[in-house]
Order: C-alpha cells, then structure tokens, then sequence
C-alpha cells in the first residue's frame, strides 16, 4: 500500500513557465517531506524539505506547499529551465520512524520536461 | 568530491548463482542504506547500518543480505536471485539518522539483470 503518491508520471512544461509537481501521502505521521531529483544515470539528490509546522517553504526558484488538511504538498519551480528535465521524487517521514531514527518513505516519481 | 561509489554499475547474474553488490562513500557518515529500485516504481528500503548496528526492514526478504565491514564499505548479497529480484539498487548514506532533515546522499546505483 503506497503511502507516498505521485500520480502523474510525466510532466512537459515549456521553458520559463511554472512547473507543478504533486504529491499525496496517506500516513497521518508523516511530519517531515522532502523532494529529490535524479537526473539519467545518477543517484536522486536532494533539493527541498518542509517541516510539517510550516506551509511553505522557498529556496531560490524551488518552493514547496504543504496543505496537512489535504495530506498534499506540491513542488513549484519558477521558471522552469531545461536543466530542471529530471525525475523529482517526493519522500516523508515520520518522527520515531524506526528505532529512534527518521527514515524516508518514497513515491514513485514524476519525470519533468521542460521544453526549451 | 566526497562521494557514494557502487560497483559496479551494471551487473548481470544468473537466476540462483549468488551475487554482491558493492557500495563504497568518502564523506565518512555514519548511516548507509541500501534501495530497491523496480521499474517505475518508488524506492524501497531493504535495510541500514546505523555504525555497526543492521536494521532490517520488516519485508525484506531473507534471499537479502548485508554487510558493512567498516565506515566505508557496505555489501548487498542476494544468495539466490530470482527474476523479481531485477532491479536498481540504490546505496545511500546519511550523517546522523536522528537529525530531522537526515539527508541521504546517494550512489549512481546498480542495475541488477537476472537471467
């Protein structure tokens, strides 16, 4: 049972627009998201993290929403660039996760496009 | 640059013959983890090191192995390897499991063929 949703695959969006990823999560202890990026033939790296006592937060041209009511949170970048094409994976997690430590719960990815 | 190597990055087996993936890291963390990876799917945690200590996920199957003979190496064995077990594995380590953000850093990953 996935506990992390990505359910859009795929994302074309054209250079110097917004792009918009989403993501649901299921697990009312998720208090902890974060959104990794992988590019072809590399491991993900990570990009942004909101805490789950705020609803935003912004790091350069990446902000990410956290709406806790919804269990939705959305990954915006502007304006988009063709170096952001990539997948974005979304991941939580939750406090007390395992032995004392925070690990991450992952979905499935959405591969971005940006189209120059 | 500090780094999380695995080796190699492409390995092919065939079905029942043992095989080892390798991961390696420079940036001296005391966390390493290794992923399952499968085709349009989520990663998936097979276990952690936490320094010496293994934590094995619930659902990890048996046919899954690990070891982490010092800081910097960590081993995935798979005793017997069935078609299921096709995938991309990723080796990731991580500081301090217990800081908040536990940022994990990831290799490039191995994608296992089973034939």
């Amino acid at each position: 049972d996935q506990q992390v949703k990505q359910n859009s695959p795929s994302l074309s969006v054209q250079e110097g627009r917004i792009s918009i990823l989403n993501c649901d999560y299921t697990n009312s202890m998720f208090d902890y998201f974060l959104w990794y990026k992988k590019y072809p033939a590399e491991g993900p790296t990570f990009l942004i993290s909101i805490s789950s006592i705020k609803d935003k937060n912004e790091d350069g041209r990446f902000t990410v929403f956290l709406n806790k009511s919804a269990k939705h949170l959305s990954l915006h970048i502007v304006p988009s660039q063709p170096g952001d094409s990539a997948v974005y994976f979304c991941a939580a997690s939750a406090a007390n996760s395992g032995a004392g430590s925070y690990q991450l719960t992952f979905g499935k990815g959405t591969k971005l496009s940006v189209i120059p | 640059d500090a780094m999380v190597i695995q080796n190699p990055r492409y390995q092919v087996t065939q079905f029942g013959k043992p095989v080892t993936l390798s991961c390696s890291q420079t940036l001296n963390h005391n966390v390493m983890y290794w992923y399952q990876q499968k085709s349009s799917q989520a990663p998936k945690l097979l276990f952690h090191y936490y320094d010496k200590d293994f934590n094995n996920e619930a659902d990890t199957p048996d046919n899954f192995q690990s070891r982490r003979p010092n800081t910097s190496f960590c081993f995935l064995d798979i005793r017997s390897p069935g078609l299921g077990d096709a995938a991309m594995y990723l080796c990731a380590t991580s500081r301090d499991p217990r800081d908040r953000l536990n940022e994990q850093f990831f290799g490039p990953g191995t994608r296992l063929t089973v034939l």
